[in-house]
């Protein structure tokens, strides 16, 4: 079974610091990569597509490390807002790719 | 446009009892799942479907079965619902499953069976 694995956390930290998720997956033949954020008791959407040269929106940064088989999120400066879950998702090469989703990590941003 | 759509919002079943789920979606996309999440699982897929009258397996699909009669809705039935299957459903859509396409999820269903 091809794996995508997220520590749970929960990441505890105060407003304005930066932290970091990594996310590994087993299948190197695995070609697209997004990290989804989930509220409490919603339901998942989309916060970036992950590229090979690495992207980044506002005060988050997406990074893929083929040779190792991880994904990252750095969040900047982070707000009360962020607070949630992060589910980190890989798509498969070839046949229906259909995708992979982790378990997720949970951010909780504090006063 | 209302993206995806999920009806009942919640439910509560007895054991053994039968119900279906339906997700609707009006983007025209090609591709719908259904996925189950509990707490510390994350989202099992259940289903999904590539295109109208297409249904396939995900990885845990045994008590469920689905239908994809038209393009924009995809149907989850519950035959015989067991308390196992107590969980949050949530279905969603894409334009097609290549590469960067995205999901895009409806609000879930609740259910409980006791």
């Amino acid at each position: 079974r091809k794996e995508v694995e997220q520590d749970p956390g929960p990441f505890n930290v105060p407003e304005g610091a930066t932290v970091a998720f990594n996310c590994t997956y087993s299948n190197s033949a695995s070609q697209s990569f997004f990290w989804y954020r989930q509220d409490c008791r919603k339901e998942p959407k989309l916060l970036m597509s992950v590229y090979s040269s690495g992207n980044e929106d506002g005060r988050f940064t997406a990074q893929l490390n083929r040779a190792s088989q991880y994904i990252s999120l750095l969040i900047r400066d982070s707000k009360l807002s962020d607070s949630a879950t992060y589910l980190c998702v890989v798509n498969e090469a070839g046949g229906s790719y259909i995708p992979t989703f982790g378990r997720g990590t949970s951010l909780i941003v504090h006063p | 446009n209302a993206g995806v759509t999920q009806t009942p919002k919640f439910r509560v079943l007895k054991t053994g009892q039968s119900m279906t789920l339906l997700c609707a979606q009006d983007m025209n996309h090609e591709y719908m799942y259904w996925y189950r999440q509990d707490p510390g699982m994350g989202l099992r897929l259940i289903h999904y479907s590539v295109g109208e009258g297409t249904t396939a397996k995900g990885e845990v699909p045994d008590g469920y079965n689905v239908s994809r009669l038209k393009k924009q809705n995809f149907l989850l039935g519950l035959e015989s619902a067991a308390p196992s299957q107590t969980s949050v459903y949530f279905c969603a859509s894409s334009f097609n499953g290549v590469g960067g396409n995205t999901q895009y999820f409806g609000p879930g269903t609740r259910l409980t069976v006791l």
